[in-house]
């Protein structure tokens, strides 16, 4: 079965920090890009953040560059995000997700609410 | 940044009537748009992806079309469990992203 667990997630001062994990299972997850997308309370999807099947070709929205890194952990079958300095409208539920459009391949994890307040 | 323009914002129907969903795309982004279903407090689905291609096990009363810069989703005859919010979402260049969505009710 394949699954995409997302956590980490909680509740976290203006300027802080937070690492989120997403485990996949039940798929290659070497073979397939992954993906952070959040989606703030009511609002819509926004990308956050991608990382090719090897790591080594990553890629950042400018709303979050220089403050996210995402990585991966091959041998974990674990994909990372570590967010610093923390503001206010980062608070979302962040998604992660394997994506390989050229064949349809679609997995979406759950989410994990990340709330950024004092 | 490709911006991806939908509408309606919202559409009300009533199950078995069909429904067409429009996506505007800000410049070409040739085929590269995908579908996405989602209901409240779960994930997104993905419906369409290339334009017009459906994911697997998606009904085929979901269709999609278009090429360049107009899409549309097409729902041939609306079902209780389709009402939802629709998104589009293109990848033709980094940054992806979506469009506001489409919220479809119950008339």
């Amino acid at each position: 079965e394949v699954q995409v667990v997302a956590s980490g997630g909680g509740l976290v001062q203006p300027g802080g920090s937070l690492r989120l994990s997403c485990a996949a299972s039940g798929f290659t997850f070497s073979s397939h890009w992954m993906h952070w997308v959040r989606q703030a309370p009511g609002k819509g999807l926004v990308w956050v953040a991608r990382s090719s099947p090897d790591g080594s070709s990553t890629n950042y929205a400018d709303s979050v560059k220089g403050r996210v890194t995402i990585s991966s952990d091959n041998a974990k079958n674990t994909l990372y995000l570590e967010m610093n300095s923390l503001r206010v409208e980062d608070t979302a539920v962040y998604y992660c997700a394997s994506l390989d459009y050229a064949s349809g391949w679609a997995a979406w994890g759950q989410g994990t609410l990340v709330t950024v307040s004092s | 940044e490709i911006v991806l323009t939908q509408s309606p914002a919202t559409l009300s129907l009533s199950p078995g009537d069909g429904a067409t969903l429009s996506c505007r795309a800000s410049q070409s982004i040739s085929s590269f748009l995908a579908w996405y279903q989602q209901k409240p407090g779960q994930a997104p689905r993905l419906l369409i992806y290339d334009a017009s291609k459906r994911a697997t096990g998606i009904p085929a009363r979901f269709s999609g079309s278009g090429s360049g810069t107009d899409f549309t989703l097409t729902i041939s005859s609306l079902e209780p469990e389709d009402f939802a919010v629709y998104y589009c979402h293109h990848r033709s260049s980094w940054p992806f992203t979506f469009g506001q969505g489409t919220k479809l009710e119950i008339k």
